[in-house]
C-alpha cells in the first residue's frame, strides 16, 4: 500500500519567516494530495489540496508545489503568524478517500 | 448545520468494558469513515461505509465493529476494551468515496485503563 512519509516532525520559525514542510509518496499512481492543519484538541481542517494534473497551488499565504517525477510535495507557509502555530498532516490518495494516507505530521511552532 | 457530530468528547473505560461512540451527519453524505489518532501518528483508518448499508474494513480494524444506522449515523464499537485502544477517535464524511475532501467530527478522546 501507498507510504507517505513527512518532514520534519518539529519546526520552529520566527514570526514573519517562511516555514516549509515535506512529504513524500510511494504509489505512483496517486493522484490527489490533501494538507490538514491540526490545532491542539481540534479536528484536522483541510487548508489546501492539489491534484496531480497541476504542479502548484496557491491561497494567500499558503502553497503546496508538487513533483510527480520524485514522487514529493511540499507546503509553503509565507509571513507566518502566532496563530499558524499547529500539528500540520500531508495525505495522499489514489482517488478515493478510503485510500487516504496520512504522513506522521509536523508540529510547527511560530514564536512572536 | 452541524456537519460532523461526535458523542461523546471524552470517556475512560476499565479494561474489557465495552463502549460505543456514535457519529452522525447532516450534510446527506453517502460515505463515512472512522479514524483513529496516536501520538506521532498520522490517522489511520479503522473502518468505512461507503454508502448506506455497506462497511468495510480498514487498516487497523481489529478490535472493533461498527453499524451504518442510516444514511446519517455511523457508530463504532469496542466490544472489550483494550489499553492499546487508548487513543483519539475521529468520524468523518464525504458525499462520495471517490469524492474529497473528507469533513471531520470533533473527535472522541478514549483512555483504557
Amino acid at each position: 500500500g501507498e507510504n507517505v512519509e513527512q518532514h520534519p516532525s518539529t519546526l520552529s520559525v520566527q514570526e514573519g519567516d517562511s516555514a516549509v514542510i515535506k512529504c513524500t509518496y510511494s504509489d505512483s499512481a496517486s493522484n490527489y494530495f490533501p494538507w490538514y492543519k491540526q490545532e491542539l484538541g481540534k479536528r484536522p481542517q483541510l487548508i489546501i489540496d492539489i491534484r496531480s494534473n497541476v504542479g502548484e497551488k496557491k491561497d494567500q499565504r499558503i502553497a503546496v508545489t508538487l513533483n510527480k517525477t520524485a514522487k514529493h510535495f511540499s507546503l509553503h507557509i509565507t509571513e507566518t503568524q502566532p496563530e499558524d502555530s499547529a500539528v500540520y498532516f500531508c495525505a495522499s490518495t489514489t482517488g478515493s478517500a478510503r485510500q487516504l494516507t496520512f504522513g506522521s505530521g509536523t508540529q510547527l511552532t511560530v514564536l512572536p | 448545520n452541524a456537519g460532523v457530530t461526535q458523542t461523546p468528547k471524552f470517556q475512560v473505560l476499565k479494561t474489557g468494558q465495552s463502549m460505543t461512540l456514535q457519529c452522525a451527519q447532516d450534510m446527506n453524505h453517502n460515505s463515512m469513515y472512522w479514524y483513529r489518532q496516536d501520538p506521532g501518528m498520522g490517522l489511520r483508518l479503522i473502518y468505512y461505509s461507503a454508502s448506506e448499508g455497506t462497511t468495510d474494513k480498514g487498516e487497523v480494524p481489529n478490535g472493533y465493529n461498527v453499524s451504518r444506522l442510516n444514511k446519517r449515523e455511523f457508530s463504532l464499537r469496542l466490544e472489550s476494551a483494550a489499553p492499546s485502544q487508548t487513543s483519539v477517535y475521529f468520524c468523518a464524511s464525504t458525499f462520495a468515496d471517490g469524492d474529497q475532501p473528507q469533513h471531520f467530527g470533533d473527535g472522541t478522546r478514549l483512555s483504557i485503563l
